[in-house]
């Protein structure tokens, strides 16, 4: 079964860091494109960032741009995500998932087709 | 970056009942947009992709319509398992930016 597997949430005091873990299973990890998103009840689900299957190319929300790192290691079919400079807003639940290409009629679309459980990060004194 | 609205925030229906929620980009997105599906407690799960798509092993009274800056997903006839909230997301630029919609609550 195609699976993904959160770790390293936490409570943290605002001006921490904190590193996510996101562990792979039954599909090959090198050839997607992943992505963190959070959620957090009062504004609902928020991408975080996206990673290249290769790790040359990362992109980032605007509000975490500068603080938090999107990385990943293919050998060990792992993604990680390095947060610093934590505030409260950054409080949520994380989920990693797996980008998806799917062709459908006439091109290629994107789509977040396999999450984790999520991993929750509390930012608080 | 592209917004996307949902509408209504919430809504109570019944079994059998026909429902239809709408996302609207801010931009035209042609059919760059998925749908998915979120219980409580959970992670969430992809329904529908490219606007028209249904993600395999999703029931068929699940559909979705829509191109350009409107969108619909219809749930034809309602079960109870259907209780959940429902968000839209644009993939128009699937790298750069992804944007969700605020979530729809559907009790039934």
């Amino acid at each position: 079964e195609v699976q993904l597997v959160e770790s390293g949430g936490g409570l943290v005091q605002p001006g921490g860091s904190l590193r996510l873990s996101c562990g792979v299973s039954e599909f090959t990890f090198s050839k997607y494109w992943m992505s963190w998103v959070r959620q957090t009840p009062g504004k609902g689900l928020e991408w975080v960032a996206n990673i290249k299957q290769d790790g040359s190319e990362k992109y980032y929300v605007e509000s975490v741009e500068g603080r938090f790192t999107i990385s990943r290691d293919n050998a060990k079919n792992s993604l990680y995500l390095q947060m610093t400079s934590l505030r409260a807003e950054d409080t949520a639940v994380y989920y990693c998932a797996r980008n998806r290409s799917s062709w459908y009629l006439t091109g290629y679309y994107y789509n977040l087709d396999v999450w984790g459980q999520g991993t929750t990060v509390t930012v608080s004194s | 970056d592209i917004q996307v609205t949902q509408s209504p925030s919430s809504l109570s229906a019944s079994v059998g009942d026909r429902v239809t929620i709408t996302c609207r980009a801010s931009q035209n997105i042609k059919n760059y947009l998925n749908w998915y599906q979120q219980k409580p407690g959970k992670a969430p799960r992809l329904l529908v992709y490219a606007a028209f798509g249904l993600e395999s092993g999703v029931p068929s009274r699940f559909s979705g319509s829509g191109s350009g800056t409107d969108f619909t997903l219809t749930i034809s006839s309602l079960e109870p398992e259907d209780a959940a909230t429902y968000f839209c997301q644009q993939c128009y630029s699937p790298f750069h930016s992804i944007t969700f919609g605020q979530g729809t609550r559907l009790e039934i």
